[in-house]
């Protein structure tokens, strides 16, 4: 199992603030991705990176893949109450493992 | 599309009794997951398969088991449940390995007493 270190584990911060959450690894990944996952639901894709270096944006959301491929950060530019969920970050390989994820809370 | 869809919802089991849950897409995908949540560990894998007929062990498979006989169905099974296995499970699905958008399914919530 590739392990997906993410941090951090809790943050709580108020509208129109930007924050860096990050996914880190001692593997090397051919490809990672970002899910989303709101109360109740089940996680929703946000972006998958494969080159490493990689930059992708999502109107206010920032994905960057490391260099050598082992982390990644997505970074949130004047964060909304929408922005609210779990962030988790996933090796995308046969076996599609997860990283526990960064709670997010956006109050307004 | 109904995309993918678990059965039950929601189940309350007794100790030592068993049960299935029943994974299905519509997808036409190729590889499917079961994952269980529980309070700050993120998904954990127990299962998963790469094609009909296949599977594998994941992270935490022990008291689970998984069958693929047909390629749009997905099954776990729990023998003799335990409290320990009170979680919240999800199944998802993708085309393929390369890069592909994994789908979930809502979550069914077990309770074992």
């Amino acid at each position: 199992t590739q392990l997906l270190e993410q941090s951090p584990q809790f943050l709580s911060i108020q509208e129109g603030e930007n924050l860096t959450v990050y996914c880190n690894s001692s593997s090397v990944f051919s490809s990672l991705q970002w899910y989303r996952q709101e109360p109740g639901e089940g996680p929703v894709l946000l972006v998958t990176v494969v080159t490493g270096g990689e930059v992708k944006k999502l109107k206010r959301l920032t994905f960057q893949f490391g260099d050598a491929r082992k982390d990644s950060s997505l970074h949130i530019t004047a964060a909304q109450p929408g922005d609210t969920g779990l962030y988790l970050c996933a090796g995308a390989g046969y076996a599609l493992n997860f990283g526990k994820g960064t709670s997010l809370l956006v109050t307004p | 599309n109904a995309g993918v869809t678990q059965t039950p919802k929601f189940r309350v089991l007794k100790t030592g009794q068993s049960m299935t849950l029943l994974c299905a897409q519509d997808m036409n995908h190729e590889y499917m997951y079961w994952y269980r949540q529980d309070p700050g560990m993120g998904l954990r894998l127990i299962h998963y398969s790469v094609g009909e007929g296949t599977t594998a062990k994941g992270e935490v498979p022990d008291g689970y088991n998984v069958s693929r006989l047909k390629k749009q169905n997905f099954l776990l099974g729990l023998e003799s449940a335990a409290p320990s296995q009170t979680s919240v499970y999800f199944c998802a699905s993708r085309l393929g390995q390369s890069n592909t958008e994994a789908f979930f399914g809502q979550g069914t919530r077990l309770t074992v007493v």
